[in-house]
């Protein structure tokens, strides 16, 4: 099961930031917090990840609770190209022969964007 | 560097007979896995494997074997499609140290009749 708790859909304004909330209450201390999103017809493409500190890359920036239960992915400027489900995920640490490591879905949020 | 690529994009199969899903990776990767998604879902694991010759099953492995005799490549065989295992297909890989980016294929689309 998955282990986020996200919004269905958010709606955004071209050019307005968009922030999308994500819950995951039960997160271990070595869970890394990935965000994927996907464009129709397309595979999951990696935007950002994070383990305790806020993170910044071209794409996002992705703002981590102190407590680790929740945590914020922020597009800056909206995009009609950002229109896309955005998925947040808890990476288990690896460990080889187990079930760690791998991305385990929900079903994301599906991020519309309006000129 | 091609990333990951999978082959077939699109096929139809006949209830009963198998097929095979390449997926090959030229990044020296040693995480690959397999996973699909249904209209409207999110993407659930089938196999994954972290190494040559470790594989390992996800959350809905039946009806689908994986082996890893090389690092590139993660073949995924279908033994006897039945119509639930219409689906999209997705590969994809990674290093296995802490929080590495997992990277997608593109997807194979398969129907199954």
């Amino acid at each position: 099961d998955a282990k986020t708790t996200q919004p269905n859909s958010m709606e955004s304004n071209e050019e307005e930031p968009v922030h999308l909330p994500c819950n995951h209450s039960t997160i271990s201390g070595t869970d890394y917090i990935h965000w994927y999103r996907q464009l129709p017809s397309q595979g999951p493409e990696y935007v950002i990840h994070g383990l305790t500190s806020n993170v910044n890359n071209r794409m996002a920036s992705l703002a981590i609770a102190e407590d680790r239960k929740s945590s914020t992915l922020i597009l800056h400027r909206a995009t009609l190209r950002d229109a896309a489900v955005y998925y947040c995920i808890l990476r288990e640490l690896m460990n080889y022969g187990g079930s760690q490591g791998n991305l385990i879905f929900g079903k994301g949020t599906k991020l519309s964007v309006k000129p | 560097n091609a990333g990951v690529t999978q082959t077939p994009k699109f096929q139809v199969l006949k209830t009963g007979q198998s097929m095979t899903l390449q997926c090959a990776q030229d990044m020296n990767h040693e995480y690959m896995s397999w996973y699909r998604q249904d209209p409207g879902m999110g993407l659930r694991l089938i196999h994954y494997s972290v190494g040559a010759g470790i594989t390992d099953q996800g959350e809905v492995p039946n009806g689908y074997n994986v082996s890893r005799s090389t690092t590139e490549d993660f073949p995924l065989r279908l033994l006897s499609a039945a119509p639930s295992q219409t689906s999209v297909y997705f590969c994809a890989s990674s290093y296995v140290q802490d929080g590495n980016t997992i990277y997608f294929g593109e997807g194979s689309w398969l129907t199954v009749v």
